[in-house]
């Protein structure tokens, strides 16, 4: 049962142009939300994060928005630079108890110059 | 400098072999995590450590097991045990517990069973 969905696997932007990545969660527990960012081989780097008592968040390039009702955040990047092509992870925790980061699947970003 | 090491950044492993992969951090932190990655799977829970001398099992701990002697220290070991054992595997800590933290990963090891 996944718990953190990330459908589209992978998505492909023009430089200079924006990067949308969606995730999806279903358990109504979690209240902290975190994407990173990984390169082959590597490990993951956070990237930014935000509490659910927040609906919007923002750092530099990157904004991650929350929409409790539906169960979604959404990591904008504008504008994409071709640098920024690596796969996203979107990571939940909260849960019963005291339980670790959740991931989704990943979503594959190419930025193409 | 403060951060996780992996070791080794590549291991290759017989079949029916045991292998323990390395895992320290220099961050002070309370727990510590193993991930492991596989294509197209995201990061899956393998074992989890709050406090010294304690963990729990992840949502994969079949084949695997953990020790936690030292807060800076978290090993690995796959055993002959886990049927597919080739994959890219992750450790991370956070700081003060589990909940609502950002976790720091270590650079990786890739397992390959040769």
């Amino acid at each position: 049962d996944q718990q953190v969905k990330q459908n589209s696997p992978s998505l492909s932007v023009q430089e200079g142009r924006i990067s949308i990545l969606n995730c999806d969660y279903t358990n109504s527990m979690f209240d902290y939300f975190l994407w990173y960012k990984k390169y082959p081989a590597e490990g993951p780097t956070f990237l930014i994060s935000i509490s659910s008592i927040k609906d919007k968040n923002e750092d530099g390039r990157f904004t991650v928005f929350l929409n409790k009702s539906a169960k979604h955040l959404s990591l904008h990047i504008v504008p994409s630079q071709p640098g920024d092509s690596a796969v996203y992870f979107c990571a939940a925790s909260g849960g019963s108890g005291n339980t670790p980061l959740v991931f989704g699947k990943g979503t594959r970003l190419s930025v193409i110059a | 400098d403060g951060g996780i090491t992996q070791s080794p950044k590549y291991l290759f492993r017989k079949e029916g072999q045991n292998v323990t992969l390395s895992c320290e951090q220099n961050l002070n932190h309370d727990a510590m995590y193993w991930y492991r990655q596989d294509p197209g799977q995201g990061l899956r829970l393998i074992y989890y450590s709050q406090i010294v001398n304690d963990f729990q099992k992840g949502d994969i701990a079949e084949g695997y097991s953990v020790s936690r002697e030292k807060k800076e220290s978290f090993p690995l070991t796959v055993t002959s045990a886990q049927k597919n054992p080739t994959a890219f595997y992750l450790c991370a800590s956070t700081p003060g517990g589990v909940r609502n933290t950002e976790a720091f990963f270590g650079q990786g090891t890739r397992l390959t069973v040769v």
